[in-house]
């Protein structure tokens, strides 16, 4: 069974400061990993994916998450963090033959000016 | 023009009454889905439609019915609303079924008094 897990709910970052939003997963076989952004009273926006290839994926807004099968993580990153960053930010996997994308439990990330 | 778009943004009605979300997409996508979040956040699906036949249908109570009309429109109706109804629904599209590249509705926030 697919699972994903974001540990923290809550990440409080400075304005130009890096930031970081932490996923782990759990899949059958390889997973094909997703990261959402959703802004208030707004739908969820797709930032990026990773199903094959280089570990480090580069998606939108400045955003990069890199994949690390041993620690089975997929973490997101951003080099300096923008106010407008603020939003609530999910990770998602899909494991091979699965039919539908399982979501995790979102972090709110605030960007402190 | 709004890719994904569902109707209506707010609904407030009473316990047992019977209610519809609409929603509909202009992006051509061949599949099409409804999502439930919770007050924390949880996002989980509940229905995929691809080419109007059902491919996902997880563990919903029987009051929940979609249709899908054409590959363009998939709506939720819920008979018989209880409080633990009270949500955000979120219509979403993709592509084709194993796309993970969601698109997603702004959401309907239903209320049950």
């Amino acid at each position: 069974a697919q699972s994903v897990a974001q540990p923290e709910d809550q990440v409080n970052v400075a304005e130009g400061n890096p930031l970081t939003v932490k996923c782990t997963y759990s899949v059958s076989g390889n997973p094909y990993l997703f990261w959402y952004v959703q802004y208030p009273n707004r739908g969820l926006q797709f930032l990026l994916k990773y199903i094959t290839g280089d570990n480090l994926v580069k998606g939108s807004y400045g955003f990069e998450a890199e994949f690390n099968k041993s620690q089975t993580s997929f973490h997101l990153k951003k080099p300096s963090a923008l106010v407008s960053d603020s939003a609530l930010y999910f990770c998602a996997v899909r494991e091979t033959g699965a039919n539908n994308l399982f979501f995790g439990t979102g972090t709110r990330l605030t960007v402190i000016p | 023009d709004t890719a994904v778009s569902q109707t209506p943004k707010y609904l407030v009605t009473q316990m047992g009454n019977d209610k519809s979300i609409k929603c509909e997409q202009n992006l051509g996508h061949d599949t099409m889905y409804w999502y439930k979040q919770d007050s924390k956040k949880f996002l989980k699906i509940m229905f995929s439609y691809n080419n109007k036949e059902l491919i996902i249908n997880e563990t919903v109570p029987n009051r929940f019915s979609p249709k899908s009309p054409d590959k363009a429109h998939l709506n939720l109706h819920i008979n018989s609303l209880e409080l633990g109804d009270s949500a955000v629904y979120f219509c979403a599209s993709s592509l084709r079924q194993y796309n993970e590249k969601l698109f997603f509705g702004s959401g309907t926030q239903l209320s049950v008094l």
